[in-house]
């Protein structure tokens, strides 16, 4: 068990719709990233947030967008899902700061746009 | 850019036996750190093991190595005695240091160990 949790483990939803994906990290940890994971493109970096704040972004779309609330946890909200959204969304936590500290991922979302 | 590379799509192996898994990398960041993480079927993502761009001897968790080989940009996992368990895809994965680095990874190595 990573200490990370993620709900719900399985989303189905159709194009168009909107999703919100749920993440807690590990008790102490103030980072939380999110990844996407899908057979195309591989494991790839969405965004990052810091004790509340946004601190880096990568390969996301605007229609998706995140937050970090005062307790942690943070939420992925997905909209107007495509097709190509199907994929397994992962939430990772860490120690900032700290090179040599993993990233503990939680077990992942998978989305499924019908 | 930071890039990982694993060429090895699949690999087999018999129960027992060691293997090793590639991985290349690229970065111009002086400090970083490689990791290994493991992703069985049922799909979560397990860290195994870590080395940093500044350890002096290769890092070892449990059946677990890594064979650094820095001039080479290289960070081969080694996995001795292989089990059925070990069954898997494995990412191997860098960071810079610096804040808010996320990992990039590789494409992923499909082991398969047979008995």
């Amino acid at each position: 068990d990573s200490g990370v949790t993620q709900t719900p483990k399985h989303l189905i939803t159709a194009t168009g719709q909107r999703v919100t994906l749920r993440c807690s990290p590990r008790s102490g940890d103030l980072s939380v990233y999110w990844y996407q994971q899908s057979l195309d493109q591989g494991l790839q970096f969405l965004i990052q947030y810091y004790n509340g704040e946004e601190r880096a972004k990568g390969n996301i779309l605007e229609r998706f967008s995140a937050q970090q609330f005062p307790d942690l946890h943070s939420e992925l909200n997905l909209s107007s899902l495509e097709l190509g959204d199907s994929a397994l969304y992962f939430c990772a936590s860490s120690v900032e700061g700290v090179l040599n500290q993993p990233q503990h991922f939680g077990d992942g979302t998978r989305l499924s746009i019908l | 850019a930071q890039k990982i590379t694993q060429t090895q799509p699949g690999m087999f192996v018999q129960e027992k036996e060691a293997v090793t898994l590639d991985c290349t990398y690229d970065t111009s960041d002086p400090s970083y750190g490689l990791f290994w993480y493991k992703q069985p079927s049922s799909g979560e993502m397990i860290f195994l093991i870590y080395q940093g761009s500044y350890d002096q001897q290769n890092a070892t968790e449990g059946r677990y190595s890594l064979n650094f080989q820095k001039a080479r940009k290289s960070a081969n996992l080694v996995i001795s005695a292989s089990q059925l368990g070990d069954s898997a895809m494995y990412f191997c994965a860098m960071r810079g240091n610096q804040a808010g680095t996320a990992l990039i990874f590789g494409k992923g190595t499909t082991l398969s160990v047979s008995s």
